[in-house]
């Protein structure tokens, strides 16, 4: 089946430094890949739609120049958390679509940031 | 109001219990209705998927969808300790969406 991974699993770092979470699909390739937050015990959170070749879509109260996001290949988007506050620390989870626009949604396994 | 509610639990059954899991909604304009499972510190996966109102059975689990009251259920048969996780739903307007609209989650515990 389709796998979407996600590196590095978990993060610590120390307020102040950018950490970046890269999202791949392992066996398809993907134009389009989501960037979501989860709190603990709370729903997932969109957080942008990153679109290869082009500029991510973010949602409404997601700071773009925070949340970098870069989607280089049909196979990896990256996800740079800058200036890092540790009020950012979450479990952030990418996703892609399988088979275009309509194909089966795949999540990664989620990346646990903790900022000191 | 959120657009989607899911009471959180926990919910704790033994084991080969009928689990059932519910979501209310309140965009009339949802029309692809989706049950995740979540297992701790991992990312979510798909278990099922049905478009507009309907049963759709896989297996143990049967989703139904009632758009007239804007009320999804998601049942598990014969509940095993290997369905601990917890299960969110999700809908959205269009099959290709990536909006996505997750309920909170529900946490399930099937003790053996």
């Amino acid at each position: 089946g389709a796998v979407v991974s996600q590196h590095p699993s978990r993060v610590i770092c120390k307020s102040g430094t950018s950490v970046k979470i890269e999202c791949r699909s392992l066996d398809f390739q993907a134009t389009t890949m989501f960037w979501y937050r989860q709190f603990p015990k709370k729903s997932l959170m969109l957080m942008a739609t990153s679109n290869e070749g082009s500029k991510a879509t973010y949602e409404q109260g997601v700071e773009k120049d925070k949340f970098l996001i870069n989607h280089a290949s049909l196979t990896l988007s990256t996800l740079t958390v800058t200036s890092a506050h540790p009020e950012d620390s979450s479990f952030y989870i990418c996703s892609a679509r399988k088979g275009g626009s309509t194909g089966e949604l795949f999540f990664g396994e989620g990346s646990r940031l903790t900022v000191l | 109001q959120k657009e989607v509610e899911q009471d959180p639990g926990p919910l704790s059954v033994p084991e080969g219990a009928i689990v059932s899991l519910n979501c209310t909604y309140s965009n009339s304009a949802f029309q692809y209705f989706m049950w995740y499972r979540q297992y701790s510190r991992k990312g979510p996966e798909l278990l099922m998927y049905t478009y507009s109102s309907g049963n759709k059975e896989d297996g143990r689990f049967t989703a139904q969808v009632d758009k007239s009251s804007k009320y999804i259920s998601l049942f598990i048969r014969d509940s095993q300790p290997s369905d601990s996780a917890t299960y969110l739903c999700a809908m959205s307007v269009e099959t290709s969406g990536s909006r996505l609209t997750f309920g909170e989650g529900t946490q399930l515990t099937v003790n053996p």
